[in-house]
């Protein structure tokens, strides 16, 4: 069984351009959600889909977008790039539905899109 | 609210058992998990523990949880140099959302 994919897996930009990242879950997964990870701060959650909808949120600037495809795969958006968005961006899935008895209890990240801003 | 701490390194010889410390602070949280990550990879899954257990056992890994204490363990036995990485813990809320809180990160060196 295929793990998360993301691609690409390395790019730089210049600022004030736009990114788009894109994530493929595990077969039967629908839920997506991206962090960025940064030497400084961290691992931060940026938001979560699931069958399309986003469903949580975290402190990020409106400048960061996702949405989720009727295939349950994923892409993020970064428009008006700045210095400081460069990070390692990952993404992770799950099937959902986390419950003491479901197999929505494992969260499986990918290898990650490593994006440097210049 | 949300802060999960670890400390951030940690040495140990070849062979000895590793202990990586993680407290939180949100009595919500319903699974607490052990991540690792290598140089320029992703997060690799280790383990899990739902909040109402107390230890969790998988081969080399045993995971301790001490939720009035707030305070997570991840255990290594017979570390090998292979073991040798960041280990993140992190905790999920109720509500069947994904979204985890990580902690800060522990780097784990292990001496050949």
């Amino acid at each position: 069984k295929a793990g998360v994919t993301q691609t690409p897996r390395y790019l730089i930009k210049t600022r004030g351009q736009q990114v788009t990242l894109s994530c493929s879950p595990i077969s039967g997964h629908r839920s997506v959600s991206w962090y960025q990870q940064t030497p400084g701060q961290g691992l931060q959650f940026l938001f979560e889909y699931f069958s399309e909808t986003q469903r949580n949120k975290g402190n990020f600037p409106g400048r960061f977008s996702g949405r989720q495809f009727s295939n349950s795969r994923s892409e993020m958006n970064v428009s008006t790039l700045e210095l400081g968005d460069s990070a390692l961006y990952l993404c992770a899935s799950s099937t959902g539905q986390a419950s003491v008895l479901s197999s929505g209890n494992t969260i499986y990240f990918g290898e990650g899109s490593w994006l440097t801003v210049v | 609210g949300e802060d999960v701490e670890q400390s951030l390194f940690l040495s140990v010889r070849e062979g000895d058992s590793s202990v990586i410390n993680c407290t939180y602070t949100d009595s919500s949280s319903t699974y607490l998990y052990w991540y690792k990550q290598e140089p320029g990879a992703g997060l690799q899954l280790l383990t899990y523990i739902f909040s109402n257990m107390d230890m969790k056992q998988d081969q080399r890994l045993t995971v301790l949880l001490n939720k009035k204490d707030k305070h997570l363990s991840l255990r290594i036995a017979d570390t090998q140099t292979g073991d040798s990485a960041i280990y993140f813990c992190a905790e999920r809320f109720p509500g069947g959302y994904q979204k985890v809180t990580f902690g800060t990160g522990t780097k784990l060196q292990v001496i050949p």
